[in-house]
Order: structure tokens, then C-alpha cells, then sequence
């Protein structure tokens, strides 16, 4: 069966500094990896998305960045936080279309 | 970014009594409609995923049905528990891309 991971659960980082959230799947070849973002009373966010290693679309611009190095791993990046990116952080991945999503557990984020 | 709209934001709901809401969503490059639970301290699990106008889908006394033409999704809950307190969050899948809307929160008093 298939299985989601992400880490760290939650995180406290200040203004400025740098941000990597890593997320893994297990299970599954080639699938799609995505990452949102729910901020505070809103609801998710297409942050990034990749059909493959090295390949990753931008949905919102902003001061993030993500990375698929390997087939079965995706990682969300910042040089320097902001306010704004607190939140929680949700990896996904999916297979073919419909692109039914099954999420990772998730990392709540507070920048300070 | 598609716009993705679900109605209402909250709403509050005896044990045992039935509700509804609705998810509405573009209806152009149409491909599937999702609907997920988000539990509180859990992740969003998919519930339906619903491609074909007129497609119903029930899952124990969750319900819902897909009109595709008019971009309309309602999702019900019969005899609600109070395990069905959740986030119900839809998705609308356009041109191969997923839309979410910020879901409505449902509490269920016993």
C-alpha cells in the first residue's frame, strides 16, 4: 500500500530564516506530488505541482520554492520566511486523472 | 486559479437531522469534481471523486451528486453523527487542474 510522509510536524522559525519541508511517498512509481498551503480561516492552496523529477509548475508566486530530486520526493524551500508563510503545509500525491489527491499528514509552520 | 465556491462556510447541525450544502465551480474544461472529509488533527481524505453529469455517489449515509452543465455539486449527510464534524472540502478539476474551495465546516451537536 501506499504511504505519504512529511516532516517535521510543526515548525517555529523567525523572520528571515531559511525553510526546507521534505516529503516522501512510498508505494508508488511516477505519481504527481503537489504541495499546498491553508492559511489561518482560508482554504487550500495549490503552492506547486510535478509530473516527474526535475519538473515543477508554479501556481502562486511567492518566495518559495519546491524541488523533486528524486521520483518519490518533494521538497518545499524558502532562502527567507516571512510572516505570511505561516501556516500548515500539506504534501499530496496523485496517479493518473481524476488526480484523486491523498494527503501526507501535514506541518504546521509559524513564523515569528 | 479557478474560482471554486462553497456555501455555507459553517453550519450547525442537531444529531440526527439531515443537511446539505453545495460546492459550485467552473463548468468550462470540465474533468472531475472531488469531494474530501478534513478531520480535525488529520488530513483531508477523499470521499467522492465524480466525473459524469448526473453521477450520484453514496458512501453509508453521506451523499453526492454532480450536475456538470450548471457546475453544481451538493454533497448531503443523512441522520447526522457527531463523527461527521468535519471539514467537507470540494475540488474541481479543469484543464487537468485542481481547484479548491475553502470548504464548509460542519459541527454536529449531540
Amino acid at each position: 500500500s501506499q504511504t505519504i510522509h512529511q516532516w517535521p510536524a510543526t515548525l517555529v522559525q523567525p523572520v528571515g530564516s531559511p525553510l526546507s519541508l521534505e516529503c516522501t511517498v512510498e508505494g508508488t512509481s511516477n505519481p504527481n506530488l503537489y504541495w499546498y498551503r491553508q492559511a489561518a480561516g482560508r482554504g487550500l492552496q495549490l503552492l506547486f505541482y510535478s509530473v516527474g523529477i526535475g519538473q515543477i509548475s508554479s501556481e502562486v508566486p511567492q518566495n518559495l520554492s519546491a524541488s523533486r530530486p528524486q521520483d518519490r520526493q518533494f521538497i518545499l524551500s524558502s532562502k527567507k520566511l516571512l510572516l505570511s508563510d505561516s501556516g500548515f503545509y500539506l504534501c499530496a500525491w496523485s496517479t493518473r486523472p481524476p488526480y484523486e489527491q491523498y494527503f501526507g499528514p501535514g506541518t504546521r509552520l509559524t513564523v515569528t | 486559479i479557478l474560482n471554486v465556491e462553497q456555501s455555507p462556510q459553517s453550519l450547525h447541525v442537531q444529531e440526527g437531522d439531515s443537511t446539505n450544502f453545495t460546492c459550485s465551480f467552473p463548468s468550462s474544461n470540465f474533468y472531475a469534481l472531488h469531494w474530501y472529509r478534513w478531520e480535525t488533527a488529520k488530513s483531508p481524505e477523499a470521499l467522492f471523486v465524480m466525473t459524469l453529469n448526473g453521477d450520484e455517489k453514496k458512501k453509508g449515509r453521506i451523499s453526492a451528486t454532480l450536475n456538470t452543465k450548471e457546475g453544481y455539486s451538493y454533497l448531503y449527510i443523512k441522520g447526522s453523527q457527531p463523527e461527521d464534524s468535519a471539514t467537507y472540502l470540494c475540488a474541481s478539476l479543469n484543464d487537468y487542474k485542481l481547484s479548491f474551495g475553502a470548504g464548509t465546516t460542519v459541527t454536529v451537536r449531540a
